[in-house]
């Protein structure tokens, strides 16, 4: 069946740092791809998706690019903020299924 | 607008013991689910339903119910709770028919069986 693996965690960096979040996925279709984002506390909030391969979906600094040949969908950030301090999940969309990672998560450190 | 509405938010349960979580949305969406959470395991899906009277099996149904009345509720149901339902559940919506629809999640309900 399809799924999501995502690096584990935590990822502690300290503010300005560069972040990467690995994420690949096995999936029998094209799927759609998302990164969630869970703040303490609290539940899951879209960050950005992609629907295709190479899109490239972007937001508040955030981005992953839909890579088919790799089957990956790696996020970015180039100077992560405390603010950002949160769990990440990545998860593909195929039909009425949504299938998530395990989470990752980020700490920052001012 | 409240969005997606889960109670009660935390519930300690004895082995054996039912218990009906509770999830109302005020989007008029068509799909509902419900999740649950486990460390270093992501997200689960339990049941989904795409409409009124329409329920379906996710990833993990056993030991849970579902019924969906109404467009606006979809409550869970553990008939005879057991310590691996220990967890956190979500509840989560989007509208159906659109094939990249976003899900919206309430705040999560905590439930400890010992």
């Amino acid at each position: 069946g399809d799924s999501v693996t995502q690096m584990e965690g935590p990822v502690t960096l300290s503010e300005e740092a560069f972040l990467t979040i690995n994420c690949t996925y096995t999936a029998t279709g094209y799927p759609s791809l998302f990164w969630y984002v869970q703040y303490p506390g609290e539940g899951l909030q879209l960050l950005l998706k992609a629907t295709k391969a190479d899109d490239k979906g972007s937001n508040k600094g955030f981005e992953a690019t839909y890579r088919k040949e790799t089957t990956s969908f790696h996020l970015e950030k180039g100077s992560v903020q405390v603010s950002d301090s949160a769990v990440y999940f990545c998860a593909l969309k195929y039909g009425n299924m949504l299938t998530f990672g395990g989470g990752t998560r980020l700490m920052v450190k001012p | 607008n409240a969005g997606v509405t889960q109670t009660p938010k935390f519930q300690v349960l004895k082995t054996g013991q039912s218990m009906t979580l509770q999830c109302a949305q005020d989007m008029n969406h068509e799909y509902m689910s419900w999740y649950r959470q486990d460390p270093g395991m992501g997200l689960r899906l339990i049941h989904y339903s795409v409409g009124a009277g329409i329920t379906d099996q996710g990833e993990v149904p056993n030991g849970y119910n579902v019924s969906r009345s109404t467009t606006e509720d979809f409550p869970l149901r553990l008939l005879s709770a057991a310590p691996s339902q220990t967890s956190v559940y979500f509840c989560a919506t989007r509208r159906q028919g659109i094939t990249t629809g976003e899900l919206f999640f309430g705040e999560g309900s905590r439930l400890t069986v010992l």
